[in-house]
């Protein structure tokens, strides 16, 4: 079965402070994992794929098979950062995590 | 085609009534996802289409739930016989074919069930 699991519903930091939003994922496949993200009263967006290997607004998250994780992070949080963010795997379908609220205070 | 749309964007009923959704994808999509999502949770999957069929629909879902893709372009979701916990934002996404690529989201239609 596809499962995504984000442990943390919230996670607070102050601005310039690293950031690690976490990721636990179950497939028997081979997975494709992506990191969406929705700002205040914005849509949902794509943030990052694994498969680009990208590095957007300074985030970046590696694919770890052996411990099934792709967190995500950042070394130096900004306060436009602040939002939600949505661990994704698609496997023929689409599904999400549960999401974890990234608040950066100045 | 300035992305997915929804419509309604909100829509209050009287539980017991039926309500259906539509959603337009991105013209040249051909993948279509619908989604719940209450207060303080994910985005649930609820099914998807590939062109018009219909390729997976969540167990969890009951048969008061019903999606359709007639012509492989806009979709319908249709709730019958309402109760107040179908109360939630419900999405639709829209994407070319593969399983790397963007899924677009259109801006949901909040549904208030009283």
């Amino acid at each position: 079965a596809q499962r995504v699991t984000q442990p943390e519903k919230l996670l607070s930091v102050f601005k310039g402070a690293p950031v690690e939003l976490k990721c636990n994922y179950s497939y028997s496949g081979s997975p494709e994992l992506f990191w969406y993200v929705q700002y205040s009263r914005q849509r949902l967006q794509l943030l990052l794929r694994h498969i680009s290997r990208e590095s957007i607004k300074g985030f970046t998250a590696d694919l770890n098979k052996g411990e099934t994780s792709f967190h995500l992070k950042k070394p130096f949080a900004q306060e436009e950062d602040s939002a939600m963010y949505y661990c994704a795997l698609q496997g023929g379908k689409l599904i999400f995590g549960q999401g974890t609220e990234l608040s950066v205070k100045p | 085609d300035t992305g997915v749309s929804q419509d309604p964007r909100h829509k209050i009923t009287k539980r017991g009534q039926n309500v259906t959704f539509r959603c337009d994808p991105i013209s040249e999509h051909n993948r279509l996802y619908w989604y719940r999502q209450t207060l303080g949770q994910g985005p649930e999957f609820l099914t998807y289409f590939q062109n018009e069929a219909q390729l997976e629909k969540s167990r969890l879902l009951s048969d008061r739930f019903s999606a359709e893709r007639p012509k492989g372009s806009f979709s319908t979701l249709e709730i019958q016989r309402t109760e107040q916990g179908d109360s939630a934002m419900y999405l639709c996404a829209s994407s070319h074919h593969g399983d790397t690529t963007e899924a677009f989201f259109g801006q949901g239609t909040r549904l208030t069930v009283v």
